[in-house]
């Protein structure tokens, strides 16, 4: 399955700053997806990246919040911008693997103070 | 109505006990299950494929109900290195993986 290099680990920002996260996959894909997870909770789903189009947003999730780039097949970024400490969270890239599994980013642990 | 709902636990079982997990998922139109394990600040990682006619991978074992729109995990011969958050997970056609809160497992000596 593929191997994904995910920057940062962690930060701490302050609030109204935003904060880019990158995720580098070691072979082509298709799609991508940006993930976050909250405290305690479950992961959901932010955005599905596509090379050459515009990122598909799930409900709850605008563009202007979580801008994202895909410039190629291997690389996204996603931008938490204009932060609050509600945006504190694990964020985590995603990108299908074998018999269908998902594999993930080792994520980007975000506390905005 | 949350569409994966699992017990989130925790079990505290000792070495050796076997243990199950369930969850439901509300999409019937899922087609895709999976179940995860997140160990404690780590990114979830896939624990296997569950597929209608059950699979066995050594001391785990998924099962499949479409009817009942039921998932379950059983471990066997619990093992310490066992202890970790479980995540039940149904696909979508569309690729998206929808997730359950998870379910705690401890395993003690």
């Amino acid at each position: 399955s593929a191997v994904i290099s995910q920057k940062p680990s962690r930060d701490i920002c302050q609030r109204g700053t935003s904060l880019t996260i990158q995720c580098q996959v070691d072979s082509q894909v298709t799609m991508m997806f940006w993930y976050r997870q909250q405290p305690g909770q479950s992961l959901t789903l932010i955005a599905t990246a596509n090379q050459g189009s515009e990122a598909t947003y799930e409900s709850g999730f605008v563009i202007d919040k979580f801008p994202i780039s895909r410039p190629n097949l291997t690389f996204s970024t996603l931008t938490v911008s204009n932060m609050s400490p509600e945006d504190s969270s694990i964020y985590l890239c995603s990108v299908p693997g074998a018999n269908y599994g998902y594999t993930f980013g080792s994520g980007t642990r975000l506390t905005v103070v | 109505r949350k569409e994966v709902e699992q017990d989130p636990g925790p079990f505290n079982v000792p070495e050796g006990a076997t243990v199950a997990f369930n969850c439901t998922y509300s999409n019937s139109a899922s087609q895709s299950f999976f179940w995860y394990r997140q160990d404690c600040r780590k990114e979830p990682k896939l624990l296997m494929s569950v597929y209608s006619s059950g699979n066995e991978d050594g001391r785990f074992t998924a099962q499949l109900n479409r009817a009942s729109q039921y998932i379950s995990l059983l471990i066997r011969d619990s093992k310490l290195s066992d202890s970790a958050t479980y995540l039940c997970v149904a696909g979508d056609s569309g690729y998206a993986l929808n997730f359950g809160k998870g379910t705690s497992l401890l395993v003690t000596p």
